[in-house]
């Protein structure tokens, strides 16, 4: 059965720090890029980042350029969003997706929950 | 403000057709044949449910369907049943290496 589990979120104060994984099983990791996609409470989707199958190109939104990094373990079969300089606005369910470069997205994690407070 | 533009609700009695539509701009649904629709329940992960504008995933029933004209992209459903019930997003590639979603569509069945 193809799986992806996150793992990672929780409370973070502003300005702060946490690192999200997301586990695949089920199928071969390193044959496809992957996302993150993010869903604040009570809103829509938002597209986070994505990396190659060899982690040699990485995309970003630009509300994370420079705050977030994407990265993968093909070895581990996980993909990491080491997310810094933490805000309000980025709290929100995170989830990972497998997918081709872009769309579609065609399968999704179960999303683990950040929340940015003090 | 959802870079694609979605209306907030939608709704059908069982048995009927329903159409959601998704517009965009010349930049992304009307440049690019990348058009994907998600269903999400309450509580849920996203599931795809159309992609490259047409094309059903398997397993999805064929009474889901989508199109595009122009810059604006629909999901129809057809003969609607209460699982049908749920949040509609969709998506498209737009260049400059990023992907835009839409608000979302709530879909009632009544």
């Amino acid at each position: 059965e193809v799986q992806l589990v996150e793992s990672g979120g929780g409370l973070v104060q502003p300005g702060g720090s946490l690192r999200l994984s997301c586990a695949a099983s089920g199928f071969t990791f390193s044959n496809y890029w992957m996302s993150w996609v993010r869903q604040a409470p009570g809103k829509g989707l938002e597209w986070v980042a994505n990396i190659k199958q060899d982690g040699s190109e990485k995309y970003y939104v630009d509300s994370v350029k420079g705050r977030f990094t994407i990265s993968r373990d093909n070895a581990k079969n996980s993909v990491y969003l080491q997310m810094n300089s933490l805000r309000a606005e980025d709290t929100a369910v995170y989830y990972c997706a497998r997918g081709g470069q872009w769309l579609p997205l065609y399968v999704w994690g179960q999303g683990t929950t950040v929340t940015v407070s003090s | 403000q959802s870079a694609l533009t979605q209306p907030p609700s939608a709704s059908g009695s069982p048995g009927q057709s329903v159409t959601i539509s998704c517009t965009g701009t010349s930049s992304d649904v009307g440049g690019y044949n990348s058009v994907s629709w998600y269903q999400q329940h309450p509580g849920k992960a996203p599931k795809l449910m159309i992609y490259e504008v047409t094309k059903r995933p398997s397993g999805v029933p064929d009474r889901f369907s989508g199109s595009k004209s122009g810059n604006t992209a629909s999901l129809t459903v057809s003969g609607l049943q209460a699982e049908d019930e749920a949040d509609y997003y969709c998506s498209s590639y737009a260049g400059r290496k990023n992907v835009v979603f839409g608000g979302g569509t709530k879909l009632t069945v009544l």
